[in-house]
């Protein structure tokens, strides 16, 4: 299989900086993508990596480890409106072009 | 105008009933997906369709199937409705398999 693991739940205050990891299998993978979805509504894409090391997006960092299986998505300067679920999505070259995802880490901002 | 649209939004039927969900895009991509999503967990793919000959079961497509109409357009049918097949239902589009997935907004589907 391909188990994609992540946090359930992570609760942080408003302005701090939170960490979210996510680990896959290694075998056949290709990339991995962070997903944010707000409660009821639909997932928006917030990156894709597929080299080793950081990519920033503003305030939106992910991290990527081939070897160790391993990526975070990095928030920083946290807002109410970062309130969501986020998802991983680990795509491999042996699974027919399609990504697998996890279960979601949902993120509670409090003031 | 949204990529990508799903209809109906909304939906409460009872066990039995023959339902079909559809979904449009105007973003021009080949590659189709329906998804079912379950209260705190992710999606589950249902079945994909990389062009409009192409069509394939994804984890969990027991009880349900599919339709690719035209490029734009693919559609899920539950034969029989049962109360476990209650979800949040995506459909989603991407222009490659190394290209992020576009969303429609969802239909909640509620089975009594």
């Amino acid at each position: 299989g391909q188990n994609i693991d992540q946090p359930t739940e992570m609760t942080a205050t408003e302005g701090a900086i939170v960490q979210i990891n996510c680990t896959y299998q290694t075998s056949g993978f290709n990339g991995l993508f962070w997903y944010q979805q707000h409660a009821g509504e639909a997932p928006t894409f917030l990156s894709y990596n597929v080299l080793d090391g950081l990519e920033e997006k503003g305030r939106f960092s992910s991290f990527l480890s081939r070897s160790k299986g391993y990526s975070y998505l990095l928030l920083k300067e946290l807002q109410m409106k970062d309130s969501a679920s986020y998802l991983c999505a680990a795509h491999y070259n042996t699974n027919a072009g399609k990504s697998t995802f996890g279960d979601g880490t949902t993120l509670t901002v409090k003031p | 105008d949204a990529d990508v649209t799903q209809t109906p939004r909304n939906r409460i039927t009872k066990t039995g009933k023959r339902i079909m969900l559809e979904c449009s895009q105007t973003k021009g991509h080949d590659r189709m997906y329906w998804y079912r999503q379950d209260p705190g967990l992710g999606l589950q793919l249902i079945y994909y369709s990389f062009d409009v000959k192409d069509i394939n079961k994804g984890e969990i497509s027991d009880g349900y199937s599919v339709s690719r109409q035209a490029q734009a357009k693919f559609s899920l049918s539950l034969e029989s409705a049962i109360p476990n097949q209650t979800a949040l239902y995506f459909c989603a589009t991407s222009e490659g398999s190394y290209n992020e997935q576009f969303f429609g907004p969802g239909t909640r589907l509620t089975v009594l």
